[in-house]
């Protein structure tokens, strides 16, 4: 089945980098997907990949794809102590509807 | 705001309680999708609808649940003989209008059971 695995905590210094990882199972997953969800607030779509590509970049923000080790990564330039939140990681499986979250990865952005 | 809208935004019952939680959907979307999202946890797929019809459920969806879909339009959950277990954000999923088969989410359903 599938299964999508994050580390659950990151903490970086305010201006740094920020990169989250994910690692996915389903190699026929079609596009990848970052979540962002604040305290209290809902899911908030950041970005996609779809599996052809291995990057994209959307402003502060870099994804990555090794579709060979099925991992998915997300760069966070000049981190800002707005971008403290838990990011998700997701895929689409081929043929499917739903998608698959990973368990999200807490980031804490320090002064 | 996605303009995925749900209702209530918190509910609070005891044990052995029905509830019903309601999806208002991004308008001219034939799909509509419900998740359910435990503390520290990812959400977790329930079930799709293509219009009225309820076409993929998951094993999560026990039989105590059923969602509708009248009119292909709103979408409403009800969870019958609540237990503690079933304490949760119930989440409601659009599509959008790009053609990279993203999901839009509203702010989602507290359940809390006592």
């Amino acid at each position: 089945g599938e299964d999508v695995e994050q580390s659950l905590f990151l903490s970086v210094r305010e201006g740094d980098s920020s990169v989250i990882n994910c690692t996915y199972t389903d190699s026929s997953s079609t596009y990848l997907y970052w979540y962002k969800q604040e305290p209290g607030a809902g899911l908030q779509l950041l970005t996609y990949i779809f599996s052809n590509m291995d990057m994209k970049q959307d402003q502060r923000l870099t994804v990555l794809l090794n579709k060979k080790d099925k991992h998915l990564s997300l760069r966070i330039a000049d981190t800002q102590t707005g971008d403290s939140a838990i990011y998700f990681c997701a895929e689409s499986p081929l043929g499917g509807q739903n998608f698959v979250f990973g368990p999200g990865t807490r980031l804490s952005v320090l002064p | 705001d996605t303009g995925v809208s749900q209702n209530p935004r918190h509910k609070i019952t005891k044990r052995g309680q029905n509830v019903t939680f309601r999806c208002d959907p991004i308008s001219e979307h034939n799909r509509l999708y419900w998740y359910r999202q435990t503390l520290g946890q990812g959400p977790e797929f329930l079930t799709y609808f293509q219009n009225e019809a309820q076409l993929e459920k998951s094993r999560l969806l026990s039989d105590r649940f059923s969602a509708e879909r009248p009119k292909g339009s709103f979408s409403t959950l009800e969870i019958q003989r609540t237990e503690q277990g079933d304490s949760a954000m119930y989440l409601c999923a659009s599509p959008g209008q790009g053609s990279y088969n993203e999901q839009f989410f509203g702010p989602g359903t507290r359940l809390t059971v006592l």
